[in-house]
C-alpha cells in the first residue's frame, strides 16, 4: 500500500548474525504489526505496537524483538538469526482495532 | 485461544467455473475481514462483514457472514485468471488489538 515502506526488500544473512528490518509509514496509523509468512502456515503475528513505545508479543515472538520510538517507524530485530527464521516478513498498519490492515511489500529474508 | 481455519487449502479451477472458500472459527467472531494476496505480492483488503447473516457483493465476489458469526464464505462466480491468489479471512479484533488470520485458500485458475 502507498505510505508503507519496508527495508530491505531482500536480505541474505548468516546464522548467528543480528538482523534488523525496518517498517516506515506515512499514514500516521497508531497500530503497527510484524507478520511472517511461510508455506502452509499463512500469516503469523510476531509482534505488534499500539503506540509509541507500546509493544506486545504475538504468537511467534521467540527470537524476535521490536522497537517503536516514533509513530512512523517499527523495527523488527532478530538478535541472532537462525535458519528457521528464513521467511517473508510483512509489516502492516491500521488506524484502529477494527479497521483494515494495510501491508507493506514485504522483506524476503534468507538465513544461511 | 481463537482458531480460524479455512477450507480448502488449495483449489484449481478452469476459467469460468465458480469457486468458494470457507472460513470457520472456534469462537464467535466480532467482525470478519477478507484479504487477497496475489503471487509474489502482499495481502490487500477486500471487505469487512459486521452483522450476523450479512451478505455483500463486489462484482463477481459474494461474501457472507454466518448467522452465528462463527463462519464466513467467499464465493467467486465465473472465475478469471485475475482471481489467482491466496484468500485470507481474519477477525480484526481478536485479543488485545491482534488480528488472527485463517490459514488461507490458494486459488489457481487455468484457461
Amino acid at each position: 500500500d502507498a505510505g508503507i515502506t519496508q527495508s530491505p526488500r531482500h536480505k541474505v544473512t548468516e546464522t548467528g548474525t543480528p538482523v534488523t528490518l525496518r517498517c516506515h509509514q506515512t499514514e500516521n496509523h497508531r497500530y503497527m504489526y510484524w507478520y511472517r509468512q511461510d508455506p502452509g502456515h499463512g500469516l503469523r503475528l510476531i509482534h505488534y505496537s499500539y503506540g509509541v513505545k507500546d509493544t506486545d508479543k504475538g504468537e511467534v515472538s521467540d527470537g524476535y524483538s521490536v522497537s517503536r520510538s516514533k509513530t512512523e517507524d517499527f523495527l523488527l530485530t532478530l538478535e541472532s538469526a537462525t535458519s528457521s527464521q528464513t521467511s517473508v516478513y510483512f509489516c502492516a498498519t491500521r488506524t484502529d482495532t477494527d479497521s483494515p490492515l494495510h501491508f507493506g511489500n514485504g522483506t524476503r529474508l534468507t538465513v544461511t | 485461544g481463537q482458531q480460524v481455519m479455512q477450507i480448502p487449502q488449495y483449489q484449481h479451477v478452469q476459467e469460468g467455473e465458480d469457486f468458494t472458500t470457507y472460513c470457520n472459527s472456534s469462537t464467535t467472531l466480532s467482525n470478519i475481514q477478507w484479504y487477497k494476496q496475489r503471487p509474489g505480492g502482499h495481502p490487500v483488503f477486500l471487505i469487512q462483514l459486521v452483522k450476523s447473516g450479512e451478505v455483500k457483493k463486489q462484482k463477481r465476489l459474494t461474501f457472507q457472514f454466518g448467522e452465528a458469526k462463527k463462519n464466513s464464505s467467499l464465493h467467486i462466480t465465473a472465475t478469471q485468471t485475475t482471481d489467482v491468489g491466496t484468500y485470507f479471512c481474519g477477525d480484526p479484533t481478536g485479543t488485545a488489538s491482534k488480528l488472527t488470520f485463517g490459514t488461507g485458500t490458494r486459488l489457481q485458475v487455468t484457461l
